[in-house]
């Protein structure tokens, strides 16, 4: 079983609608949660991190945790063909600084 | 200017080369890593570094030495590349703040091993 798993699409939306990212997660230490962008060919880029159960809002971004079940999510509002990209969920366990990386979903957003 | 830049871009190289890739940054940060980024199998970490003095391996690590030559600066080697070492690296910087680790990508270096 891998750390971090998540989908690999692609995950396939209308322009305007929800977009809906799931990540489940093994180990029951870790702490921090994370949501890298990856455009193709290029680094991924940090767009979300949540640290408590529950929801946190940036913008057209809500990530939500639930360590009970041991998973993460993110939800993408009005999606833009512009959001289509790979989003990579990384864990930080216990009191590591290292990163544990899903091998990313693949979001396309239709105009 | 980019806060973590990579070189060279893009790499090809033949089975049996020493090759270097070199990371610096501009962030400030103590902590840097070196991944790698294969189709399908999302980023690993090769090493990671937390000081200057700190060295250690990543899940990856056979096949690749590292160096930190200051707190800007970390390279990483290929003593004698091989084919399967073909694949997209990044160097990235740490900012733990609490409870968080956030990282920095540089932009990436593109090898092709033959």
């Amino acid at each position: 079983q891998k750390e971090v798993e998540q989908n690999s699409g692609p995950l396939s939306v209308p322009e305007g609608a929800i977009a809906s990212l799931n990540c489940t997660y093994s180990d029951r230490g870790s702490q921090s949660f994370f949501w890298y962008r990856q455009y193709s060919g290029k680094s991924p880029e940090l767009i979300m991190s949540i640290y408590s159960n529950g929801d946190k809002e940036d913008g057209r971004f809500t990530a939500q945790l639930n360590k009970a079940s041991q998973y993460v999510s993110l939800l993408i509002r009005d999606s833009q063909p512009s959001d289509s990209a790979t989003y990579l969920c990384a864990v930080n366990r216990d009191s590591s600084y290292k990163l544990i990386f899903g091998s990313g979903t693949r979001l396309l957003v239709r105009p | 200017d980019a806060d973590v830049t990579q070189t060279p871009r893009n790499r090809i190289t033949k089975t049996g080369k020493r090759i270097m890739l070199e990371c610096s940054q501009t962030k400030g940060h103590d902590r840097m890593y070196w991944y790698r980024q294969d189709p399908g199998l999302g980023l690993r970490l090769i090493y990671y570094s937390f000081d200057v003095k700190d060295i250690n391996k990543g899940e990856i690590s056979d096949g690749y030495s590292v160096s930190r030559q200051a707190q800007a600066k970390f390279s990483l080697s290929l003593e004698s590349a091989i084919p399967n070492q073909t694949a997209l690296y990044f160097c990235a910087t740490g900012s733990g703040v609490g409870d968080g680790e956030t990282q920095y990508f540089g932009p990436g270096t593109r090898l092709l091993v033959l």
